[in-house]
């Protein structure tokens, strides 16, 4: 299995444009989480969805922030407009729902806004 | 008070001797409990999961859970260079589905 799938590895934007980080999660997973990673406040849960579903989005920051899971291939995670607060490495993982807890992680995409 | 609170470290052993990682968490009502290992630039990845409460040993990995003290640890056995790294302590919540918290994680750093 090719593992999660994130595009883009590293993106540099400047305040105020538009962020979209995309992601492919494992064929057959079925909950698939945005995860935000930086070193003050370590590895924060941004959203979560279920069979396509968001089902919690308690963590993303302000409506700046928005995800989409349109089919269980394929999710987005958009930022708009960006802020340099938002720099931070984005993950996007996937897992089987059977409550074993082990997520798979893509390699993340590290952002820069300047 | 955080969900899930671990000591940054650096915690320095030298090769060979015997890695204790600590975990407290603020949720009693918590079941699942798992260690995840980055490397520097690289994606966090199980190493270890536990869910009731005593020892779980898995190679040179051992979990170990007490759950009415919040508490959960990893020890590493004959620790060597190449687990240096950050261990991330990971927490289910009461949400009725698989929701993590993570604690920000202790760097490790075996010196050979």
């Amino acid at each position: 299995d090719a593992g999660v799938i994130q595009s883009p590895r590293h993106e540099v934007t400047e305040m105020g444009q538009e962020v979209t980080l995309r992601c492919k999660p494992i064929s057959g997973h079925n909950s698939l989480f945005w995860y935000r990673q930086t070193m003050m406040r370590g590895l924060e849960l941004l959203i979560y969805f279920n069979n396509n579903v968001p089902i919690d989005d308690s963590g993303m920051p302000e409506d700046r922030f928005s995800a989409k899971m349109p089919n269980a291939s394929f999710s987005t995670l958009k930022i708009q407009p960006s802020e340099p607060r938002d720099s931070a490495v984005y993950f996007c993982a996937s897992s089987f729902l059977d409550h074993t807890g082990e997520l798979f992680f893509g390699e993340g995409s590290r952002l820069t806004v300047l | 008070q955080k969900e899930v609170e671990q000591n940054s470290g650096p915690l320095s052993v030298p090769e060979g001797a015997i890695a204790s990682l600590n975990c407290t968490y603020s949720d009693r009502v918590s079941q699942s409990f798992f260690w995840y290992r980055q490397y520097s630039g690289k994606s966090p990845e199980l190493i270890m999961s536990i869910y009731s409460n005593g020892d779980k040993e898995d190679g040179r990995f051992t979990a170990q859970l007490n759950k009415a003290s919040q508490y959960v640890s990893l020890l590493i056995r004959d620790s060597q260079p190449s687990d240096s790294a950050t261990y991330l302590c990971a927490v289910t919540t009461n949400t009725g589905f698989q929701k993590l918290v993570f604690g920000t994680g202790t760097r490790l750093l075996v010196s050979p």
